[in-house]
């Protein structure tokens, strides 16, 4: 079945740091590729979406490339905030109804 | 614009009580509607999805049930609850078919005690 896999947290950085959230996948058709954040205490939020090979999604900062040959969705940000400081999910959907398969959830935490 | 809506915002209820969590959805008609649960710490397990009045699939065996009595609504049920359901229940909505984002809602807090 599909699957996604996502680097285990928790991210601790330094504000103005570089972030990297590792996201791989598996799936039998061709997934759309999500990254969705949750901030303590809130529902999930989408952040970015990526549907076809090579599209690049983005969003307040934060980038992410959908890499069929890797079959990779890494989110990158260029320099994190304290307010980034929440729990990023990476996820797939290959279902026309919309079901998502969602990875564990890395949690970030920016520090001043 | 489109808001969703969920109460209650927390929940606390003994083992073996009943429960009923409601979602609302507001500005788009006939949405895809799923309920998730999320265990401490832990990621998000889908529990039902809709794709319309009456017609709900379940993902996983449990002592839970939800319904839709009408196109933007989607109920969470339970006729006894374990300690086992505690968790951040949480309602999403998408438009129908496509491989579309999902929208959720602002969750519960469901502790059985």
């Amino acid at each position: 079945g599909d699957s996604v896999t996502q680097m285990e947290g928790p991210v601790t950085l330094s504000e103005e740091a570089f972030l990297t959230i590792n996201c791989t996948y598996t799936a039998t058709g061709y997934p759309s590729l999500f990254w969705y954040v949750q901030y303590p205490g809130e529902g999930l939020q989408l952040l970015l979406k990526a549907t076809k090979a090579d599209d690049k999604g983005s969003n307040k900062g934060f980038e992410a490339t959908y890499r069929k040959e890797t079959t990779s969705f890494h989110l990158e940000k260029g320099s994190v905030q304290v307010s980034d400081s929440a729990v990023y999910f990476c996820a797939l959907t290959t279902d026309s109804w919309g079901k998502l398969q969602f990875g564990a959830g890395t949690q970030v935490v920016v520090t001043p | 614009s489109q808001t969703i809506h969920q109460w209650p915002a927390t929940l606390v209820q003994p083992v073996g009580s009943p429960l009923s969590l409601e979602c609302t959805v507001e500005g788009t008609s006939n949405p895809n509607l799923y309920w998730y649960r999320q265990a401490a710490g832990r990621g998000l397990q889908l529990l039902f999805y809709s794709i319309g009045i009456d017609q709900i699939s379940s993902e996983v065996p449990q002592n839970l049930s939800a319904s839709r009595p009408q196109d933007r609504q989607f109920i969470l049920s339970s006729k006894k609850l374990l300690l086992s359901d505690s968790g951040f229940y949480l309602c999403a909505w998408s438009v129908r078919q496509g491989f579309y984002e999902q929208y959720f809602g602002p969750g519960t807090r469901l502790t059985v005690t």
